[in-house]
């Protein structure tokens, strides 16, 4: 069972856009969500992270966006930029810990 | 800070050899290490948990006696697979935890042919 939904598989999108993508997840015990970006051939690299005590976190221009009702967050790139065309992955875990659970992953493609 | 060194980045090895991936942290001391297994266009897989000084747990369908784990210090685990196979071909990435969260290794490609 995929403890974290993550959507959509793929996204284009055009230079200066916005980039969202969406995470859902059912179990309650989670208390931290990380967002990490992978390129091609390399290790995951935490992007950024969000407990929910806090709505929203903000580093740059990437902004997390956390829905503790609904149990969804989701992640939005302002000013998408080439460079940033990458596989996207959330993830939740419980701070025991203990291991991660990821999306599936989101294939990003910013055109200049 | 918190960097995990994995080598070697690519390996290619015949059917039936072994191969043994290295994980190690440069300036923290990881106590658990995670290894995951991920196909071309897929999720991370967890394999294993590995804590220092004790025997790796699997997740269930991972043969243990085929992905060899060891953390025998706390700057050092490995992943050691026996008897490859071409179905073992993958991307093997090791995360430690670390004071500020997890890092991840850069990732081994390993082809079997």
């Amino acid at each position: 069972q995929q403890q974290v939904k993550q959507s959509p598989q793929s996204l284009i999108v055009q230079k200066g856009g916005i980039s969202i993508i969406n995470c859902a997840y059912e179990n309650t015990a989670f208390d931290y969500f990380p967002w990490y970006q992978q390129f091609p051939g390399k290790g995951p690299a935490l992007l950024i992270a969000i407990r929910p005590d806090v709505s929203e976190k903000k580093e740059g221009r990437f902004t997390i966006s956390f829905n503790k009702s609904a149990k969804q967050f989701s992640l939005h790139i302002m000013d998408s930029q080439p460079g940033d065309s990458a596989t996207y992955f959330c993830a939740a875990s419980m701070n025991t810990g203990n291991q991660f659970y990821f999306g599936t992953g989101t294939s990003l493609t910013v055109i200049p | 800070g918190a960097v995990v060194s994995q080598h070697p980045s690519w390996v290619i090895c015949k059917s039936g050899t072994s191969v043994k991936i290295e994980c190690r942290s440069l300036d923290f001391q990881a106590t658990t290490m995670f290894w995951y297994r991920q196909f071309p266009k897929q999720s991370l897989m967890l394999m294993a948990t590995s804590n220092e000084g004790s025997k790796a747990t699997y997740e269930q369908g991972v043969e243990k006696d085929k992905f060899l784990i060891n953390h025998a210090s706390l700057t050092l685990s490995t992943l050691t697979v026996t008897s490859a196979h071409p179905e073992d071909s993958s991307f093997y990435i090791c995360s430690g935890r670390n004071p500020y969260g997890y890092t991840f290794g850069s990732g081994t490609r390993l082809t079997v042919v």
